[in-house]
């Protein structure tokens, strides 16, 4: 059965201190893979695709890689505005469907 | 940009009552989707539609139902609502055709989080 598993569930860092969350997933057929922000309150906000293996995005602060077994959401330097739920989705070419992870909450403080 | 707009933010019913969520995109979208979002599940799709007066059901579609009577309105309906229907319900709009990769790059509404009491 088709799987994304986003970890940890919370992370709390302070300015400035960098870390990484993580997309694991299991599908049949990967075709794209997708990072959304959300903030509380608001609807979900498209960030990047990754397409295969080895490819990487980059936006701001915010770097996403892509393997074959998982997604990372690279983030350095943070500030207190990239605290928000960050969402990863893998769309399987088995079933056309996309599949939600249940997100990381990421608090960021001064 | 893109608007996606929903009709209320907040919303409390009564167990059995019909409920109207309406979506309304401003972008000329093609395809138009109703998600629930509970904490610990993440996004499931409800139903989509990919144009006007035609919707296919997504992952959860049992006591739901819709209508895209105009292009850039998409309306959920809960025939009658039930407890287990408490959650948060996002819609989403897309001009990408149905099938490629960047369809599912979606524009999102604020949601509803809706009650059932």
């Amino acid at each position: 059965e088709d799987q994304v598993t986003q970890s940890p569930e919370a992370l709390r860092l302070q300015e400035g201190e960098s870390s990484s969350l993580n997309c694991s997933y299991t599908v049949s057929g990967l075709r794209g893979l997708f990072w959304y922000r959300q903030d509380p309150g608001k609807g979900p906000e498209f960030l990047f695709t990754l397409y295969s293996a080895g490819e990487e995005k980059e936006k701001e602060r915010l770097k996403a890689t892509l393997t074959k077994k998982e997604s990372f959401l690279h983030i350095t330097a943070p500030k207190p505005e990239d605290s928000a739920t960050y969402l990863c989705a893998v769309f399987s070419g088995g079933y056309n469907k996309l599949i939600f992870g249940a997100g990381t909450r990421l608090a960021v403080h001064p | 940009d893109v608007k996606v707009t929903q009709s209320s933010r907040y919303l409390v019913k009564r167990t059995g009552e019909k409920v109207f969520l309406e979506c309304v995109q401003d972008m000329d979208h093609e395809n138009m989707f109703w998600y629930r979002q509970d904490p610990g599940l993440g996004l499931r799709l409800i139903y989509f539609s990919y144009d006007v007066k035609m919707k296919e059901k997504g992952d959860i579609p049992e006591g739901y139902s819709v209508s895209r009577e105009k292009k850039e309105r998409f309306s959920l309906i809960l025939e009658s609502a039930s407890t287990n229907q408490t959650s948060m319900y996002l819609c989403a709009s897309t001009k990408i055709p149905f099938g490629t990769v960047s369809y599912n790059e979606q524009f999102f509404g604020p949601g509803t989080r809706l009650t059932v009491l």
